[in-house]
């Protein structure tokens, strides 16, 4: 079955503790993105993928770090998580061709973090 | 900033009757725009997609309305179930330029029997 799949679903942990939020994708698909959802500002984008070691920042990058060692997985990190963290997670994937973004996106189940 | 918004928060329609919601985009050089459902609990799942140079398309009891000349769009679900209870973002994007979707905020559609 074709899916995007994370790990932890559900996170509880405290300022300063690194943590890592893994996401993998069996579509063989080129790119990879991370969002976070939070009330009434949607899904905004948090660092992107292109393909293997290529990565860029999205719309909210301050306080993660990806990184795209292999193409199917993209995990996040936060090294120093705050309360301003807290919130919804999720990843997604999509095919492109010729660095295009092929529109169509993929996303997981999410994950949710509550920093204390 | 470039931005894709919603008319509606809440919209609350009765079982079997047809759904309309609606989004207003600004960026006139987005080409290809999508909208996603999103159930509680999971992550957003593709619904129906539409580019830029048609101005409607039909998928199984949906169909998706584009206005260039207003910049908006619609999703029309019909006989619409409790199962289409969800939250309904459209994304939009240049695919000549951009690397990434805009979203909207959402609509949560109710479903009342």
């Amino acid at each position: 079955e074709a899916q995007v799949t994370q790990n932890p679903r559900y996170l509880i942990t405290v300022t300063g503790k690194k943590l890592t939020v893994t996401c993998s994708q069996n579509m063989n698909h080129e790119y990879m993105s991370w969002y976070r959802q939070d009330p009434g500002l949607g899904l905004r984008q948090i660092y992107y993928s292109m393909n293997v070691e290529v990565t860029d920042k999205g719309d909210v990058p301050e306080g993660y770090k990806v990184s795209r060692k292999e193409k199917r997985n993209f995990p996040l990190i936060l090294e120093s998580p705050s309360p301003n963290q807290t919130s919804l997670y999720f990843c997604a994937s999509s095919s492109q061709t010729s660095g295009r973004l092929i529109e169509t996106q993929y996303f997981g189940p999410g994950t949710r973090l509550l920093v204390l | 900033g470039e931005s894709v918004g919603l008319h509606l928060p809440t919209l609350s329609v009765q079982e079997g009757d047809n759904s309309i919601i609606n989004c207003a985009y600004s960026n006139s050089a987005s080409d290809y725009f999508i909208w996603y459902k999103q159930e509680s609990g999971k992550g957003p799942q593709f619904i129906i997609d539409i580019r830029s140079n048609m101005d409607k398309r039909q998928g199984q009891r949906v169909t998706v309305l584009l206005n260039k000349t207003v910049k908006h769009l619609s999703l029309q679900i019909a006989a619409t179930q409790p199962g289409d209870s969800a939250v309904y973002f459209c994304a939009e994007i240049n695919t000549g330029t951009a690397s990434k979707l805009t979203f909207g905020t959402g609509t949560r559609l109710q479903v009342t029997l």
